[in-house]
């Protein structure tokens, strides 16, 4: 069964520093797709990315970046030089693979809550 | 601009009454979901939708039930509504099977 797993629960950070948020999946699917969300305390749910299981490049996005390794099926997000702003729960999330009528639907971890202090 | 919206945003209701959720896009998406989220389990599915007439049960789909007679809505209803499930609901349409999905802004619907 398809599961994933973010082990923090809260991240307590100052301002300037990094943070990284660990996020670990399980499935049986070769082909799969990876999310993350961001849901500010407004409570709006905001896609962030998507990487699907054959591309293992990093990506970075301004002061977002992402590794994701599949020797280790994880997918962990880091934020350099946090900002009051990036205060939010964060959701790792795992998609399988369309088939026939099944697949397609997002597994969530059980989110990750980033505070990030002045 | 295409969007997807939720009504209402807040209901309080009691239990063993029906509450029907409304989840309405514009992107023009086959795909629709409902999730509710609760502390300590994140985003869970209840029910989804890969087109017109077309219904599938989700991972926490006892007590509710979907329909969907055109592409723009997916409501969701609580045939008799328990303190349960209290909760935020948020729906979400995506254009195909594994590409992001877009979601409301959710539902706080409390059961007393």
């Amino acid at each position: 069964a398809q599961k994933v797993t973010q082990a923090q629960t809260e991240i307590s950070v100052v301002e300037k520093e990094d943070v990284t948020l660990d996020c670990v999946y399980e499935t049986r699917d070769t082909t799969y797709y990876l999310f993350w969300y961001k849901q500010p305390p407004s409570g709006e749910l905001v896609f962030l990315i998507r990487r699907n299981s054959f591309d293992e490049q990093n990506e970075i996005s301004g002061r977002y970046s992402w590794n994701f390794q599949k020797s280790t099926s994880s997918f962990n997000f880091t934020i350099t030089a946090s900002q009051v702003v990036d205060s939010a729960v964060y959701f790792c999330a795992l998609s399988e693979p369309p088939i026939y009528n099944q697949g397609g639907k997002l597994i969530f971890g059980q989110g990750t809550e980033l505070s990030v202090k002045p | 601009d295409a969007e997807i919206t939720q009504s209402p945003r807040h209901k309080i209701t009691e239990t063993g009454r029906q509450v029907t959720l409304a989840c309405h896009q514009t992107w023009n998406h086959n795909n629709m979901f409902w999730y509710r989220q609760d502390l300590g389990h994140g985003l869970r599915l209840i029910h989804y939708s890969y087109g017109v007439q077309d219904t599938n049960k989700g991972e926490v789909s006892d007590g509710y039930s979907v329909s969907r007679s055109n592409t723009e809505d997916l409501p969701l209803t609580l045939e008799s509504a328990a303190s349960s499930q209290t909760s935020v609901y948020f729906c979400a349409s995506s254009e195909a099977r594994g590409q992001p999905q877009h979601f409301g802004d959710g539902t706080r619907l409390s059961i007393l």
